[in-house]
Order: structure tokens, then C-alpha cells, then sequence
């Protein structure tokens, strides 16, 4: 079975505070996605990897930002926390390439910025 | 950019058929649907996936007509722990599998 891991399942910091979110995948993916899911919105794509060092912006990177030096590791950063990003973060990866491999989701982090 | 619509929210009995359909007019002609799972605090799980006409697996069939313009998720004989949000989602073959996550249906079934 695919194992998604995310360091923290809950986590609150406070505004201004440097954020390391970690996910941890163990099937050799190459691909690993960052997500936020708030009520009402759904799921929204932060940031992607295809590789290691590679990165892509997804539908709302601002104030996000992330790092891939491993390939089962990839990070999402909030260099300074604000209260508009207190969400649910789940982490996926996937095999690469284009087609229609599944992504595999972690447990989520749930995150309150007071 | 391929967009789906299914309904909010539906409510089912133990051992019933539930079928939630979901609408994909513009979808691309190398796009696949694929359905997930959400329970509260918990990531999405994968139930099944599929191009055109029907596929099932040990969970759910999926019903897709010709025009793939719609899906539908065939869930056999829910039982409560089947009670979860599902999302009808199109990947979007030309960009690595991209997923455009809608609403989901909650779906909500009673004993």
C-alpha cells in the first residue's frame, strides 16, 4: 500500500511564525502535490513537483512556498503565517509521467494561525 | 478548464444502490473521471476511475455513456461507514494528471 505521511495531523502557530509543513511519501513517486481544503472551496492546488528541485505553482501559491530535496520528501513553507491561512493542508504524490496514475493523499494537517 | 457538477448532498438507507451522477460537459477528449472518498479529518481516498462505458472494481462501478459528457458512481449496498463526501473529478491527462476538485456530495446514509 502507498503511505502519504504528514508530520503534524494538528498544528497552531501564531501570525508572523515561519511554517514547515512536511510530507513524506514512500513509493518512489515522482510527483507530490501540495492541496489546502477549506469549507465551501474545496480542494485548491497549491504547489506540485514533478521532480526533485522542481516546483510549479498551483492555483493559489501566494504566500506559500515549498522545497523538494529528496524525492519521497516535499515541504509546503509559510514564510510568515497570517490568520487567512489557519486550513486543512493535505500533501499527495503520484507516479510521474502524463496519464492517469492515481494521486495517493496523505492524512492532512490542520493548521489554526491565531 | 474541465469542471464538474454533482449534487451537494444525497441520503440513503443501509443496503441500498446509491448512484451519484456527476456532469463533465467540457471535458477534454484524453481526460479520464475518477471518484474519490473524504471522510471528516481525513485525506481523500481513491475508489475507482474509468475512460468511457463502465468499470467496476471490489467497491463501486462506474457508468460513463459515450459522450462522456456525465459519470455515474455506482455504490452496491451502502452500509453506514459509507457515509462520506465524494468527489467526481476529471484528470487532466495533458497536464501530469492534474485534479479539479469540485464541491462533492455528501452523502449521508441512515439505518
Amino acid at each position: 500500500d502507498v503511505k502519504v505521511t504528514q508530520s503534524s495531523r494538528y498544528l497552531v502557530k501564531r501570525t508572523g511564525e515561519k511554517v514547515f509543513l512536511e510530507c513524506v511519501q514512500d513509493m518512489d513517486h515522482e510527483n507530490m502535490f501540495w492541496y489546502r481544503q477549506d469549507p465551501g472551496l474545496g480542494l485548491r492546488l497549491i504547489y506540485f513537483s514533478y521532480d526533485v528541485k522542481m516546483k510549479e505553482k498551483g492555483d493559489i501559491p501566494e504566500g506559500y512556498s515549498v522545497s523538494r530535496e529528496k524525492k519521497e520528501r516535499f515541504s509546503l513553507i509559510l514564510e510568515s503565517a497570517s490568520t487567512n491561512q489557519t486550513s486543512m493542508y493535505l500533501c499527495a504524490s503520484r507516479s510521474g509521467g502524463q496519464g492517469i496514475e492515481t494521486q495517493y493523499f496523505g492524512p492532512g494537517t490542520r493548521l489554526l494561525v491565531l | 478548464l474541465a469542471k464538474t457538477t454533482q449534487p451537494i448532498s444525497m441520503d440513503s438507507y443501509e443496503g441500498q444502490e446509491v448512484n451519484i451522477t456527476c456532469s463533465h460537459n467540457n471535458i477534454a477528449t484524453n481526460d479520464y473521471i475518477t471518484w474519490y472518498q473524504q471522510f471528516p479529518s481525513q485525506g481523500p481516498r481513491f475508489i475507482i476511475q474509468g475512460y468511457k462505458t463502465k468499470v467496476t472494481n471490489e467497491v463501486a462501478s462506474l457508468f460513463i455513456p459515450a459522450d462522456r459528457k456525465s459519470s455515474t458512481l455506482s455504490l452496491p449496498r451502502v452500509s453506514l461507514s459509507d457515509t462520506a463526501v465524494y468527489y467526481c473529478l476529471v484528470v487532466l491527462y495533458n497536464q501530469g494528471g492534474k485534479l479539479i476538485f469540485g464541491q462533492g456530495t455528501e452523502l449521508s446514509v441512515k439505518p
